[in-house]
């Protein structure tokens, strides 16, 4: 069964640029959530979405979006980036029926500098 | 605010020796996970724990859930250069969201 996969793994873009990240979830989980990694802020909540509907979202400002396809598939987009949004974005899928107590499957994440 | 309190942030011992890294929160947790990360990859889950007071053994790791549900800790007996990684504590509150710790870095020297 293949993991959890996300594209690119790297990508560089300079201020005000907008970037979009791909998630593809383990075959037959519903449920994605997306984390910023930084050293200084751990890992940060963005969002869950679970049958193409945002279900959870954390503290971010608006320039961070997502959203889910019906094949569960999922992207983030951040729209005017800023240098504070160089970061290692994971994203996880969680089976079915497993519900908050179920274990996250996190993919390799994408790295993003910002310069 | 619901905010999980990781310590130490940095580890580094000698291998053979054993360690203790703590979880805290103000608030109760419905579940409490911890996982293990390596540089490149993303985080594994190494447990779960749902009852307070609740012990759970992995090999060489020992994971107890506080009784009142708001700490929890991981012990490693003898650590070994291969438990080398970030280890994370992740609490799921009662908004379902589950938010992790900042992280233990450990390095185990040989």
């Amino acid at each position: 069964k293949a993991g959890v996969t996300q594209t690119p793994r790297y990508l560089i873009k300079t201020r005000g640029q907008q970037v979009t990240l791909s998630c593809s979830p383990i075959s037959g989980h519903r449920s994605v959530s997306w984390y910023q990694q930084t050293p200084g802020q751990g890992l940060q909540f963005l969002f869950e979405y679970f049958s193409e509907t945002q279900r959870n979202k954390g503290n971010f400002p608006g320039r961070f979006s997502g959203r889910q396809f019906s094949n569960s598939r999922s992207e983030m987009n951040v729209s005017t980036l800023e240098l504070g949004d160089s970061a290692l974005y994971l994203c996880a899928s969680r089976q079915p029926g497993q519900g908050d107590t179920g274990e996250l499957f996190f993919g390799e994440g994408s790295r993003l500098t910002v310069l | 605010t619901q905010l999980l309190e990781q310590s130490p942030q940095f580890l580094s011992i000698q291998e053979g020796e054993n360690l203790t890294v703590y979880c805290n929160s103000s608030s109760v947790f419905s579940s409490l996970q911890w996982y293990r990360q390596e540089p490149g990859e993303g985080p594994v889950l190494l447990v779960t724990v749902v009852t307070g007071g609740e012990v759970k053994k992995l090999k060489r790791l020992t994971f107890q859930f506080g009784d009142a549900r708001k700490d929890s800790s991981l012990h490693i007996t003898a650590a070994q250069p291969g438990d080398t990684g970030l280890y994370l504590c992740a609490g799921t509150f009662n908004t379902g969201k589950l938010i992790f710790g900042q992280g233990t870095t450990l390095q185990v020297k040989p």
